[in-house]
């Protein structure tokens, strides 16, 4: 099975402030017909997950276009070019290549400074 | 609106049985894959169970492979989740989630059904 692993599992961040999340797979996501099958969820406190980011690089509906993904292969990068305070959550990557099983990384908790 | 609505949690007793529901709308569940994602307290995600839109296809994970069924009936719009011999560790929300029609990835999710397994 494909293992995710995401860094860092905190992440305190002054608003306005960038933020960067770093996953990384055991196993390549890049599938043949080019797009990495690779995503991003945000889980808000108290709430379920909501889909951020899917195929590596691509904002779900309503996202903020503050919101970008990126990175190819086992090196995955989520970055928040300006953090504001409703993006406070836990955020997860999980892979849908050789799925299922699917795998998530263990989170990374974004709180506000 | 797409709408994933379960139920069917409670508190059991180890070595119990319990039947989860999960309620769909607003989009045609019969052309859509689900998925079972549970989170214990405290924890992260953990998927558990995948069914394709016509039952063809089921897979576990090995967390718990023999103690659950996962079933749907789309006449109902429902997807279900028996779960048996319960431990512990079980102990979890779990939610349901379905498949996008554009990749392998959970566009939706619902809000969560709490099961607690305690003596």
């Amino acid at each position: 099975d494909i293992v995710m692993t995401q860094s860092p599992l905190s992440l305190p961040v002054t608003p306005g402030e960038p933020a960067s999340i770093s996953c990384r797979s055991s196993q390549s996501l890049l599938h043949s017909n080019g797009y990495n099958f690779l995503d991003w969820y945000l889980q808000k406190p108290g709430q379920s997950p909501q889909l951020l980011i899917y195929l590596g690089s691509n904002r779900a509906s309503g996202v903020p276009d503050r919101f970008s993904g990126g990175g190819s292969g086992t090196d995955f990068t989520l970055k928040i070019s300006r953090v504001e305070a409703e993006d406070v959550g836990v955020y997860y990557c999980m892979q849908g290549l050789e799925a299922p099983p699917y795998s998530f990384g263990q989170g990374t908790r974004l709180e506000i400074k | 609106e797409v709408q994933l609505v379960e139920s069917g949690g409670g508190l059991v007793q180890p070595g119990g049985s319990l039947r989860l529901s999960c309620a769909a709308s607003g989009f045609t569940f019969s052309s859509y894959s689900m998925n079972w994602v549970r989170q214990a307290p405290g924890k992260g995600l953990e998927w558990i169970s995948y069914i394709s839109k016509t039952s063809s296809n089921i897979y576990d994970a090995d967390s718990v492979k023999g103690r659950i069924t996962v079933s749907r009936d789309n006449a109902k719009n429902s997807l279900y989740l028996q779960m048996n011999s319960l431990r512990a560790e079980d102990t979890a929300v779990y939610y349901c989630a379905k498949i996008s029609s554009w990749g392998n990835y959970f566009d939706h999710w619902g809000q969560g059904t709490l099961v607690t397994v305690s003596s």
